[in-house]
């Protein structure tokens, strides 16, 4: 059964530390997006990834927040320092877009103490 | 302007009836998607459905379909015979400009389902 695998599941941090989390999309997928999700918020798009290309990063605080995609099967999404106002669910997402639907891994519940 | 409203924060349905959880959305785009994600209590998202802005029919995937009203910009997911396992949160999202590069989807803030027996 394909499926996108995040690691890890739950992370806590101390704020200032750096965190890392991993995403592997289902083989096959070209476009891989990462969101996050509180509850003040609600679910928001982070950035995309289009054949492994950066295609929008608006969503993101520049200043500590990066994500790559080192190769096909494997994007990540870098916090430094991290704040616990960045406590959330991480999720990514892979699909082949434009016309259809985007498959969600089961998130990284971060928490910054 | 939020681009995804959806107006019910909690919803309390009795077992094996329908349910209709509401959405509207804004755009002024032409090409566009809509998607409903089911939420259970274990945290992931799953797809339940998606319709296009130029699909003329309603779409259907076994007990959910989507009535879709463009001149009202309402994309209502339909759950028919509801089940214990219906209770989850449920968000409806879209998808602008598809096919000329923009690929993420907005969501909305979600309807919490609870199915009683």
């Amino acid at each position: 059964d394909a499926r996108v695998t995040q690691t890890p599941r739950d992370k806590v941090t101390e704020m200032g530390q750096e965190v890392t989390m991993r995403c592997q999309p289902i083989l096959g997928h070209n476009t891989v997006f990462w969101y996050r999700q509180t509850m003040m918020q609600g679910l928001e798009l982070l950035a995309y990834f289009r054949n492994r290309a950066p295609l929008d990063d608006s969503g993101m605080p520049k200043d500590r927040f990066s994500a790559e995609m080192p190769d096909a099967t494997l994007a990540t999404l870098k916090i430094q320092p991290s704040e616990p106002r960045d406590s959330a669910v991480y999720f990514c997402a892979s699909g082949l877009v434009p016309n259809t639907e985007a498959f969600f891994g089961q998130g990284t519940r971060l928490t910054v103490v | 302007a939020q681009k995804i409203t959806q107006t019910q924060p909690g919803m309390f349905v009795q077992e094996k009836e329908a349910v209709t959880l509401d959405c509207t959305y804004d755009t002024s785009d032409q090409s566009y998607g809509l998607f409903w994600y089911k939420q259970p209590s274990s945290g992931e998202m799953i797809f339940l459905i998606y319709q296009g802005s130029y699909d003329e029919q309603n779409a259907t995937e076994g007990r959910y379909s989507l009535n879709f009203q463009k001149a009202r910009k309402s994309a209502n997911l339909v759950i028919s015979a509801s089940q214990l396992g219906d209770s989850a949160m449920y968000f409806c999202a879209m998808r602008e400009n598809q096919g000329g590069g923009a690929d993420g989807l907005t969501f909305g803030k979600g309807t919490h389902l609870i199915i009683q027996p």
